[in-house]
């Protein structure tokens, strides 16, 4: 089956735009994640989605992220106004459903904003 | 506030040797801990998962321990080989909650 699938793979803009990175997870997990990980750094949680409850939203840096997610599947995480700082790598996970703890990670979107 | 540790500085060992790496967390109440691999540009891939009430997991050539009273587990890959060269990363999680924090990350060289 297909695993998690991030698009784009790259991404490089000018201050200031705006980018939308999306992320497909596997079908039927209830659990979607985004994460940054900036050159040699470890993984910083930006958000969290758990089936139809509210999202955790608590790892967002500033009110230029977002993220949706429609219809329990596809995710797209915006950045509005992008800063230089916004360059990273952009992790998208997902989970299954209760008791299955492992998070299936996509290969990531790298955002370089100049 | 949460923390998790994990050794900052690069580990290097030999082919063949145990590698032991340490992630350590304070302010959790972890219900179980996770530990990943992750190789350079790629995402992370799932090891292991232990339980708060099992002191150790064996998985072929890597074994992990958990120590809720020190507040520790290791995480050790016997017989090294270079291919076990990655970042290794670990994740305690508390009962309950499916907001999951990583530790910034061990990175292991193994030498042949």
């Amino acid at each position: 089956g297909a695993g998690v699938s991030q698009s784009p793979s790259n991404k490089v803009t000018e201050k200031g735009k705006d980018v939308e990175l999306r992320c497909d997870p596997i079908s039927g997990h209830t659990a979607l994640y985004w994460y940054r990980q900036s050159l040699g750094q470890g993984l910083e949680f930006l958000i969290y989605f758990q089936g139809n409850s509210a999202p955790d939203k608590s790892g967002l840096p500033s009110d230029r992220f977002s993220a949706e997610r429609t219809g329990g599947s596809v995710s797209t995480l915006t950045i509005q106004r992008t800063q230089q700082e916004d360059s990273a790598v952009y992790l998208c996970a997902s989970r299954g459903t209760s008791g299955s703890y492992e998070q299936f990670f996509g290969p990531g979107t790298r955002l370089t904003v100049l | 506030s949460q923390k998790i540790e994990q050794n900052s500085e690069a580990l290097n060992i030999q082919e063949g040797k145990t590698a032991t790496l340490t992630c350590n967390y304070t302010n959790y109440s972890p219900a179980y801990l996770q530990w990943y691999r992750q190789d350079p540009g790629r995402g992370p891939v799932f090891l292991l998962l232990i339980r708060e009430n099992e002191k150790e997991k064996r998985k072929e050539r890597l074994k992990v321990t958990f120590d809720t009273t020190l507040k520790q587990s290791l995480f050790h890959i016997t017989a090294s080989q270079p291919a076990d060269s990655a970042t290794y990363l670990c994740a305690p999680e508390n009962t309950g909650g499916f907001k999951t924090i990583f530790g910034a990350g061990t990175r292991l060289f193994v030498k042949a």
